[in-house]
């Protein structure tokens, strides 16, 4: 079946540095990505969608310069989280859609990320 | 707006027995999916059951089926013969179908299943 890899899946940084996580579809060419935010307890929030080759379509409320969204090649996109602050700590998700219908999305493990 | 909701923020069930999850949702979409997933302590979202709005008929898999209700815009889910590995917060999520849309899932608040030996 479809897998998503995401790393890491835990990464502590300092406050004030950047972080990259990087989601790659293993068997598949994964178009769309869509990137979650969750907070404990709680449900995913959608934070972006990024499309293989083009800017990533980011939601309202979601800071663009902080998490920058790569989407450079059909099998990679990653999410860099920006001079990250301890509001950033928190649990990300990425999701692919292998079609344009409803049955192909694979998630990602997710990444919990601690910013001291 | 297209929105899920999930009324019952936690949910228990012994062993072996059935236990029913909620979920009503909004859409002015005629065409559109309905998922429920998994998420174990691991976090890993894992993919339950899935259900065209087309389809009239119930989706089942093995101990997990799904009661559509598309005038009332409710879709539960049923699980029978409870296990221990049931355990886990469960969402329940929409997507419109083809064309106009991004397509991302929107996700409801999730609902906590304890299963009891």
């Amino acid at each position: 079946g479809a897998v998503v890899s995401q790393h890491p899946s835990r990464v502590i940084c300092k406050s004030g540095t950047s972080v990259k996580i990087e989601c790659r579809s293993l068997d598949f060419q994964a178009t769309t990505m869509f990137w979650y935010r969750q907070f404990p307890k709680q449900s995913l929030m959608l934070m972006a969608t990024s499309n293989e080759g083009s800017k990533a379509t980011y939601e309202q409320g979601v800071e663009k310069d902080k998490f920058l969204i790569n989407h450079a090649s059909l099998t990679l996109s990653t999410l860099t989280v920006t001079s990250a602050h301890p509001e950033d700590s928190s649990f990300y998700i990425c999701s692919a859609r292998m079609d344009r219908g409803g049955y192909g999305y694979t998630f990602g493990s997710g990444t919990r990320l601690t910013v001291v | 707006a297209q929105t899920v909701t999930q009324s019952q923020p936690e949910m228990s069930v012994q062993e072996a027995e059935t236990v029913t999850l909620s979920c009503t949702y909004d859409t002015s979409e005629s065409d559109y999916y309905l998922f429920w997933y998994k998420q174990p302590p691991s976090r890993q979202m894992i993919l339950v059951i899935r259900q065209e709005a087309y389809k009239q008929q119930n989706a089942t898999e093995n101990r997990f089926s799904v009661n559509f209700q598309k005038a009332a815009k409710s879709f539960s889910l049923k699980i029978s013969d409870s296990q221990l590995g049931d355990a886990a917060m469960y969402f329940c999520a929409l997507t419109p179908g083809y064309g106009g849309s991004q397509g991302n899932l929107i996700f409801g608040k999730g609902t906590k299943l304890s299963v009891k030996p």
